[in-house]
């Protein structure tokens, strides 16, 4: 199985409400991103916590990390149509060199 | 700023023949990376550069060869296409891979890639 593996697979959920999906890895993490993925575009970083960090805040965005369980969530509050796109989870491993590793992602869907 | 730029957007392939996929960034990253996009599989490292001249494997490096002439360009070269090469591919650069000066990677939009 991948380092970081997020769940749910796919979540369909209605305008207005929060979302929230969740990402476990492995291995000891320098650092852990999540990313968004609008259909046939690239991903783009919505928002990096650090190893040391336990909650950060971007706009309607929240993650929190927990080292102790190797886990993280994204929770999207008050969403929108606009917010349908895949969530990836990243995690850039604490064993120096390059290892950023992606999980599979989930399929979000804010039906309006 | 126009970030990482990829070409072509969409190519098809017949197998055993070769091209080369251009990806540009113009934000000064040294560090710069090719991945590949398969269904239900995330993204999957193939290599990366940490500097202009540089080049590494990475996770599925088989199949493909890379080329970091100048800082703000990396090439992904497919020598003999194969139809296990179908995907969509990724160019991402970072100013620096981890730390404290690092948030993120910033990706191009991808090139999909069909080889029949």
């Amino acid at each position: 199985s991948q380092q970081g593996e997020e769940d749910p697979q796919a979540l369909s959920i209605q305008e207005g409400e929060n979302a929230t999906m969740n990402c476990s890895y492995k291995t000891s993490i320098n650092n852990l991103q999540w990313y968004r993925q609008n259909s046939g575009r690239g991903l783009v970083h919505l928002i990096l916590i650090r190893s040391n960090e336990r909650e950060k805040h971007s706009g309607r965005l929240r993650v929190t990390l927990d080292t102790s369980k190797k886990s993280s969530s994204l929770l999207i509050t008050a969403s929108r149509a606009a917010d349908t796109a895949s969530y990836f989870c990243a995690t850039a491993l604490n064993t120096g060199g390059f290892k950023t590793i992606f999980g599979a992602g989930t399929r979000l869907f804010v039906k309006a | 700023n126009a970030g990482v730029t990829q070409t072509p957007k969409f190519r098809v392939l017949k197998t055993g023949q070769s091209m080369t996929l251009l990806c540009a960034q113009d934000m000064n990253h040294e560090y710069m990376y090719w991945y590949r996009q398969d269904p239900g599989m995330g993204l999957r490292l193939i290599h990366y550069s940490v500097g202009e001249g540089t080049t590494a494997k990475g996770e599925v490096p088989d199949g493909y060869n890379v080329s970091r002439l100048k800082k703000q360009n990396f090439l992904l070269g497919l020598e003999s296409a194969a139809p296990s090469q179908t995907s969509v591919y990724f160019c991402a650069s970072s100013y620096s891979p981890a730390g404290e000066r690092y948030y993120g990677y910033t990706f191009g939009s991808g090139t999909r890639l069909t080889v029949v």
